[in-house]
């Protein structure tokens, strides 16, 4: 079935430094999803991307959908302790179209050191 | 809070018992989803719901039994589970179950099988 491959696993950083994480797939995605997970809590979205190319913004945070439909990365920037989590991406196949089918990627564990 | 509350938080049960995970959203969304969240593995669908009729069945055991009396209800029979069973069950909503739209997730119900 189709996978999303998310990179880094983890990081750990610096207060006041920027992130990236990404992900990447080897078939086409129609959406992709960022999500963020604290401990012992329900993913919440962050942003949704819906073409290809498209780059939002969210506060501190950057995403965008790759041009080819196969990536998609997420930057965050000057990190603050709050920003600790676990960050997902997610995206619809194509084959999703009647279901709303989300694929999740393994999810990125930030930790930040104040 | 997310629109999307999930009962009871945590459960712990045996391998004989029968118990029900309950989910309400209040966002007036018709796509009502079950995931389930084992640590070190992505999120994995489990059944989808639109407008109360389920539309997708990803291959769950039949110890696993979804119900959707209504747009906002959802719940999930749980019958002579396994210790594999163990892990985050999540229930998300969408406006509809097509791709190009977004998910809202739940807090979760952590489940340990003893």
């Amino acid at each position: 079935g189709q996978q999303l491959n998310q990179s880094p696993q983890s990081m750990f950083i610096q207060e006041g430094e920027d992130v990236s994480m990404n992900c990447t797939s080897s078939s086409i995605f129609n959406t992709w999803l960022w999500y963020k997970q604290d401990p012992g809590e329900g993913p919440v979205l962050l942003i949704a991307l819906y073409k290809a190319g498209e780059l939002t913004s969210n506060g501190r945070l950057t995403a965008q959908f790759g041009i080819t439909r196969k990536d998609s990365f997420l930057n965050i920037s000057a990190s603050i302790p709050s920003d600790v989590g676990i960050y997902f991406c997610a995206g619809h196949p194509p084959d999703s179209s009647n279901t709303g089918k989300l694929i999740f990627g393994q999810g990125t564990t930030l930790q930040v050191k104040p | 809070e997310t629109g999307v509350t999930q009962t009871p938080r945590h459960l712990v049960m045996g391998m004989t018992n029968k118990k029900s995970l309950k989910c309400e959203q209040h966002l007036g969304h018709n796509a009502m989803y079950w995931y389930k969240q084992s640590a070190k593995k992505p999120l994995e669908l489990m059944f989808v719901y639109n407008f109360k009729e389920q539309t997708e069945n990803n291959s769950v055991p039949s110890r696993f039994s979804p119900e959707c009396p209504n747009s906002s209800h959802l719940f999930l029979h749980l019958h002579t589970l396994q210790p594999e069973d163990s892990a985050l069950y999540l229930c998300a909503s969408s406006q509809e179950h097509t791709a190009n739209t977004e998910a809202f997730f739940g807090q979760g119900t952590r489940l340990t099988v003893v």
